[in-house]
């Protein structure tokens, strides 16, 4: 069975602070790894990992992928108040039709 | 340009009323997919769907039917509504496989069953 953890569940920094965000993974035939912000509603995407040590970045936000040790992280630095949600990684097994999500890390971003 | 569009964005039911939950898009994709979440559980595949006329199940099928008879438009049937379905439902598309491109999540629908 496919599995996704994230860590830390949650997290309260204050702005300007940098933070990672972490998400381990066990796939078989694993593809590639997402991220998603979640903010109210809607999960947006953020990225999309497919190689290990490639990392990608926009703006404060980036990320990257160790396809040896099966993990992702997520980095934002100089952290803003909108920066606060739910953050969720999946990851794409080899058949390319099914994502399995860990359980979000929540942060939140004080003034 | 609407993107993904769910309705209702809220729904009460009963223990064993059924009920539908639409979901269409408007960007041609292909893949669509029903996902419910629940607190602590990230999101958990329902059933899915990469084309018209096809459909499969996901992680979380029980008690769930979807048909997929237009590209646009791919419903969620709850066939008899119970407490443990009580849960946040998102639907989503991808232009082709959900590893292959980004999903676009619709606004989701809040489900609480009595």
């Amino acid at each position: 069975e496919d599995k996704v953890v994230q860590s830390p569940l949650s997290l309260v920094v204050h702005e300007g602070d940098t933070v990672t965000l972490n998400c381990s993974y066990e796939v078989t035939n694993f593809r590639s790894l997402l991220w998603y912000k979640q903010e109210k509603k809607a999960p947006t995407f953020l990225f999309m990992l497919t190689s290990s040590g490639i990392e990608k970045k926009s703006g404060r936000l980036s990320s990257i992928l160790d396809k040896k040790e099966l993990f992702s992280i997520l980095n934002i630095t100089a952290t803003q108040t909108g920066d606060s949600a739910i953050y969720l990684c999946a990851a794409n097994n080899n058949a390319g039709n099914m994502l399995t999500f860990g359980g979000g890390t929540r942060l939140m971003v004080k003034p | 340009n609407a993107g993904v569009t769910q309705t209702p964005k809220f729904q009460v039911l009963k223990t064993g009323q059924s009920m539908t939950l639409q979901c269409a898009q408007d960007m041609n994709h292909e893949y669509m997919s029903w996902y419910r979440q629940d607190p602590g559980m990230g999101l958990r595949l329902i059933h899915y769907s990469v084309g018209a006329g096809i459909t499969d199940q996901g992680e979380v099928p029980n008690g769930y039917n979807v048909s997929r008879s237009t590209t646009e438009d791919f419903p969620l049937r709850l066939l008899s509504a119970a407490p443990s379905q009580t849960s946040v439902y998102f639907c989503a598309s991808s232009k082709t496989g959900a590893g292959v491109g980004k999903l676009f999540f619709g606004s989701g629908t809040q489900l609480s069953v009595l």
